[in-house]
C-alpha cells in the first residue's frame, strides 16, 4: 500500500500571500490530521478531519483552515502568511478516529520570506 | 501544562549497544494511547511502536520495546542492537481526544 503523500514538498512564499497544502491518506484511511512542526514550538496539532467534517481543532488562528474531500484527501490553507508560519507541515492518516495509529507523510516545508 | 516530557535532548550510543529513551506523560484519562515515532533528517515521522493504557504486556516491535510503567506514568523506548541508521530524532506521543500530543524529542546519534 502506498503511504501518505503530501504535495508540494517545499514551498517558498512571501508575507501576506496564501498557501494550500495537499495530503492524500493511505488507501482506506478515513481520518486525516495535520500538525505543524517548528524549532521553537515543536509539534503542534492543527486539526483533524473525518467524513469530510472537521472534528477537532488546535489552538491556531482562523487563518489556518482545511477541508476533506469525499475520497478522504485533505487540504489545508493558510491565508495572510506571516514569518512565523514557516514550518514543516505534517499530515497523518489513520483508519478511523480513535484507536488507530496515525501514519505520517513526508511533510511540506513552508518558508515565508 | 506539558503533557509529554522527554528529558534527554540528545544521546550518543555505540553501534550494537542498547539505548533507552525516557518519556513521562500526564493525563487524567483512563483510556489513552502512547506512541513512539522516529524522525530522520528527511523529516518524515515513522511510526515505531504503540502501547495502549489497558495493555498489560509491554509492547515490542523487532528491535524496539516499550517499558510501560503505568503507575509512574512512564513509557520509555528501548532500542536494542543500535545501528547507524537509527540516528534520528525520536518523539514520544500520547493520544487523547483523537489527537496526538508530542514531547520535545530526543536526538540519538549512533557511533560506529
Amino acid at each position: 500500500k502506498a503511504g501518505v503523500t503530501q504535495t508540494p514538498r517545499y514551498l517558498i512564499k512571501t508575507r501576506g500571500q496564501q498557501v494550500t497544502l495537499s495530503c492524500s491518506p493511505i488507501s482506506g484511511h478515513r481520518s486525516v490530521s495535520w500538525y505543524q512542526q517548528t524549532p521553537g514550538q515543536g509539534l503542534q496539532f492543527l486539526f483533524e478531519y473525518f467524513s469530510e467534517t472537521q472534528r477537532n481543532k488546535g489552538n491556531f488562528p482562523g487563518r489556518f483552515s482545511g477541508r476533506q474531500f469525499s475520497n478522504s484527501r485533505s487540504e489545508m490553507n493558510v491565508s495572510t502568511l506571516e514569518l512565523g508560519d514557516s514550518a514543516l507541515y505534517l499530515c497523518a492518516s489513520s483508519l478511523n478516529r480513535d484507536t488507530d495509529t496515525q501514519y505520517f507523510g513526508p511533510g511540506t516545508r513552508l518558508t515565508v520570506l | 501544562a506539558q503533557k509529554i516530557t522527554q528529558t534527554q535532548p540528545g544521546m550518543f550510543v555505540q553501534e550494537k549497544e542498547a539505548v533507552t529513551l525516557d518519556c513521562t506523560y500526564d493525563t487524567s484519562d483512563q483510556s489513552y494511547g502512547l506512541f513512539w515515532y522516529k524522525q530522520p533528517s528527511s523529516g518524515e515521522m515513522i511510526f515505531l511502536i504503540y502501547q495502549g493504557s489497558y495493555d498489560e504486556q509491554n509492547a515490542t516491535e523487532g528491535r524496539y520495546s516499550l517499558n510501560f510503567q503505568k503507575a509512574r506514568k512512564s513509557a520509555n523506548l528501548v532500542i536494542s542492537a543500535s545501528q547507524l541508521g537509527d540516528s534520528a530524532m525520536y518523539f514520544c506521543a500520547m493520544r487523547e481526544d483523537y489527537k496526538l500530543s508530542f514531547g520535545a524529542g530526543t536526538t540519538v546519534t549512533v557511533r560506529a
